[in-house]
């Protein structure tokens, strides 16, 4: 399987960028995802990348892969209260069990 | 367009009794289906996952089991609980054509007393 990590914590102030940083070992990734889960929820699909992409903006979010490195990031522009959760970060190919995930990042923004 | 419901949100069990969680997947066929298990304040580990009726892998040896009675059902049973066993089980699917991502129920909070 793959290894996915990230920091565990990150905390920001309200206004403020925040960046989640995220890196995985196997090189042939194909898909790379961001996911948010608020308390006591499930895991919600917020973006993601193709390893042939270099970086990818929606609205507030950008996503950046340094494929050479290994390394994925989520930047949160203009950081709100409500972006206080755990994020997580995945990658993998395709087919069946086939996507790792990180252990997630608590991030909290502070008011 | 697909849904996937998973019950109950919550549950408080004593040791030694049995479990039945359930999960379902609305509006695709033939789903990839899967269960994981996040302890408090940590990360998720896949406990099992099925890519057809019957066909069940396990990732980790423990005291739970999964069962794929039909096409777009997922159950996830003990047949006695440990205090281990406590934590938020959550359910997912994914398309077995592509597998673009999964995506995951609301949760299932248990609590083993």
């Amino acid at each position: 399987g793959e290894d996915v990590e990230q920091s565990l914590f990150l905390s920001v102030r309200e206004g403020d960028s925040s960046v989640i940083n995220c890196t995985y070992t196997d090189s042939s990734s194909t898909y790379l995802y961001w996911y948010k889960q608020e308390p006591g929820a499930g895991l919600q699909l917020l973006t993601y990348i193709f390893s042939n992409m270099d970086m990818k903006q929606d609205q507030r979010l950008t996503v950046l892969l340094n494929k050479k490195d290994k390394h994925l990031s989520l930047r949160i522009a203009d950081t709100q209260t409500g972006d206080s959760a755990i994020y997580f970060c995945a990658a993998g190919g395709r087919g069946a069990n086939n996507l790792f995930f990180g252990t997630g990042t608590r991030l909290t923004v502070i008011p | 367009s697909q849904t996937i419901h998973q019950w109950p949100a919550t549950l408080v069990q004593p040791v030694g009794s049995p479990l039945s969680l359930e999960c379902t997947v609305e509006g695709t066929s033939n789903p990839n289906l899967y269960w994981y298990r996040q302890a408090a304040g940590r990360g998720l580990q896949l406990l099992f996952y099925s890519v057809g009726i019957g066909q069940i892998s396990s990732e980790v040896p423990q005291n739970l089991s999964a069962s794929r009675p039909q096409d777009r059902q997922f159950i996830l049973s003990s047949k006695k609980l440990l205090l281990s066993d406590s934590g938020f089980y959550l359910c997912a699917w994914s398309d077995h054509r592509d597998n673009y991502g999964y995506t995951f129920g609301s949760g299932t909070r248990l609590t083993v007393v």
